[in-house]
């Protein structure tokens, strides 16, 4: 099993550019999370799927729209860049919703610098 | 709001020494605490998950502990290694089911283990 991939790994931006951010996992997971991590900052949610077709809004989700078309991929939209979301995205699945008692397993993040 | 503190920020420490990183939380309702390794420049991967009824949960060399009548976790790391150095992120679920994840992530320890 690959896990968790995304792509790519690092990408500059500017203001003003749109870019997906690919995720996708193997694990057959129902549950798949974004997060972005500021340095010296906990990660935040940004949004959220518990299934194909279902999606909702994190702690932090404006500025940025995701999609749920299949169980493996669960790609992060941003419309128009703005130096705010430059940060490292990491997309995370898990088999039971996060807070439950299950391990969550993460990507290997997508650094993202907006100039 | 939920929140949790670790500490210190930053260690560093010889190879072959033992360490101790702090976590204090204020989650409530409280679910489970997690401890998650991260590598630089990877994502974040899961040491333990401990629930209200664990005291102890040990991995390898790393051990975990919680007391949750006093909302503090610690993680103890013996005979450290130079694949130790990573920043270690303490994780506590309320699992209330209010939507999202249901996790508080804390801003992670970086630790350095010197030869």
């Amino acid at each position: 099993n690959a896990g968790v991939t995304q792509t790519p790994k690092f990408r500059i931006l500017k203001i003003g550019q749109s870019m997906t951010l690919q995720c996708t996992q193997d694990m057959n997971h129902n549950y798949m999370y974004w997060y972005r991590q500021d340095p010296g900052m906990g990660l935040k949610l940004i949004y959220y799927s518990v299934g194909a077709g279902i999606t909702d809004k994190g702690e932090v989700p404006n500025g940025y729209n995701v999609s749920r078309s299949t169980t493996e991929d669960f790609p992060l939209r941003l419309e128009l860049a703005a130096p705010s979301q430059t940060s490292v995205y990491f997309c995370a699945s898990s088999f039971h919703l996060s807070g439950s008692y299950n391990e969550q397993f993460f990507g290997p993040g997508t650094r993202l610098t907006v100039l | 709001k939920n929140q949790v503190e670790q500490s210190p920020q930053s260690l560093i420490i010889l190879e072959g020494k033992n360490c101790t990183l702090q976590c204090n939380y204020t989650v409530s309702p409280f679910s489970n605490l997690r401890w998650y390794k991260q590598d630089t420049g990877r994502g974040p991967v899961s040491l333990t998950i401990m629930t209200f009824s664990e005291n102890t949960k040990s991995n390898g060399r790393y051990t975990a502990t919680l007391d949750a009548d006093t909302k503090q976790s610690s993680l103890h790391i013996t005979a450290s290694q130079l694949s130790d150095s990573a920043s270690y992120i303490c994780v506590v679920s309320d699992n209330s089911g209010g939507g999202a994840d249901g996790l508080t992530f804390g801003k992670g320890t970086h630790l350095i283990i010197q030869p």
